[in-house]
C-alpha cells in the first residue's frame, strides 16, 4: 500500500522557470515531511523538510508547501537550472515509530537549458 | 555535515553466494540505520531498521534469514545477501540517523549484480 504516491513519473521544465513537484499522502498520522534529490547511482541527498505544524518552509531556490486537509505537499524550485535535473522523492514519517520514512516513487524532473 | 559511505559501490556476484555491505556513518554516531532498496524506475523500499547492539526490525516481506543485518558499532552496520540469487538484484542503500529528532542522511548506494 502506496501511502506516498508522486503521480507524475517525469516533469520537464525550461531553465529559468518554475518547477513544481507534487506529493499526496493518505496517512493522517504524518507530522514530517521531507524531499530528497537523487541522481543515478548514487544514494539520495536532503533538500528541505517540513513538519506539520507549518505549511511552508523556504530554503534558497526551494520552498515546500504543505496542505493539511488536502493531504498534499509540493515543492517549488526557482529559478529552475539544468544541475536541478535529477529524481526527487517526497517522504513522510510517523512519530514516535523509530521514524521509519515512506518514500513516493519520484519524480524525474528534467531542466531544458 | 553528515556523511555516510558504503562499500562497495558496486558488486558482480555469482548465484549462491554470499554478499556484504558495509555502511559507515563517517563524522557521526548513528543511533539507528537503515536499509532500503531501490529496483529500476521504483520507490525506496525500507528493509530493515537496525539499532546498535540490537536485533535488527525488518520490514513485512523482507527474509531476516537472508538478508543479514548487523550493527555492531554506532558507526558500522552491514548487510549480508546470503546465498543472492539473481532477483537480489538491487541497489542497495543505507542511511543513519544521529538522534529521533534529525533527518536520515543516504549513503551513496552500492549495486548488486546477481549473475
Amino acid at each position: 500500500d502506496q501511502q506516498v504516491k508522486q503521480n507524475s513519473p517525469s516533469l520537464s521544465v525550461q531553465e529559468g522557470r518554475i518547477s513544481i513537484l507534487n506529493c499526496d499522502y493518505t496517512n493522517s498520522m504524518f507530522d514530517y515531511f521531507l524531499w530528497y534529490k537523487k541522481y543515478p547511482a548514487e544514494g539520495p541527498t536532503f533538500l528541505i523538510s517540513i513538519s506539520s505544524i507549518k505549511d511552508k518552509n523556504e530554503d534558497g531556490r526551494f520552498t515546500v508547501f504543505l496542505n493539511k486537509s488536502a493531504k498534499h505537499l509540493s515543492l517549488h524550485i526557482v529559478p529552475s537550472q539544468p544541475g536541478d535535473s535529477a529524481v526527487y522523492f517526497c517522504a513522510a514519517s510517523i512519530p514516535n515509530t523509530g521514524n521509519q520514512f515512506y518514500f513516493g516513487t519520484g519524480t524525474s524532473l528534467t531542466v531544458i537549458p | 555535515g553528515a556523511v555516510v559511505s558504503q562499500h562497495p559501490s558496486w558488486v558482480i556476484c555469482k548465484s549462491g553466494t554470499s554478499v556484504k555491505i558495509e555502511c559507515r556513518s563517517l563524522d557521526f554516531q548513528a543511533t539507528t540505520m537503515f536499509w532500503y532498496r531501490q529496483f529500476p524506475k521504483q520507490s525506496l523500499m525500507l528493509m530493515a531498521t537496525s539499532n546498535e547492539g540490537s536485533k535488527a526490525t525488518y520490514e513485512q516481506g523482507v527474509e531476516k534469514d537472508k538478508f543479514l543485518i548487523n550493527h555492531a558499532s554506532l558507526t558500522l552496520s552491514t548487510l549480508t545477501v546470503t546465498s543472492a540469487h539473481p532477483e537480489d538484484s538491487s541497489f542497495y542503500i543505507c542511511s543513519a540517523r544521529r538522534t529521533v529528532q534529525e533527518t536520515q542522511y543516504f549513503g551513496p548506494g552500492t549495486r548488486l549484480l546477481v549473475l
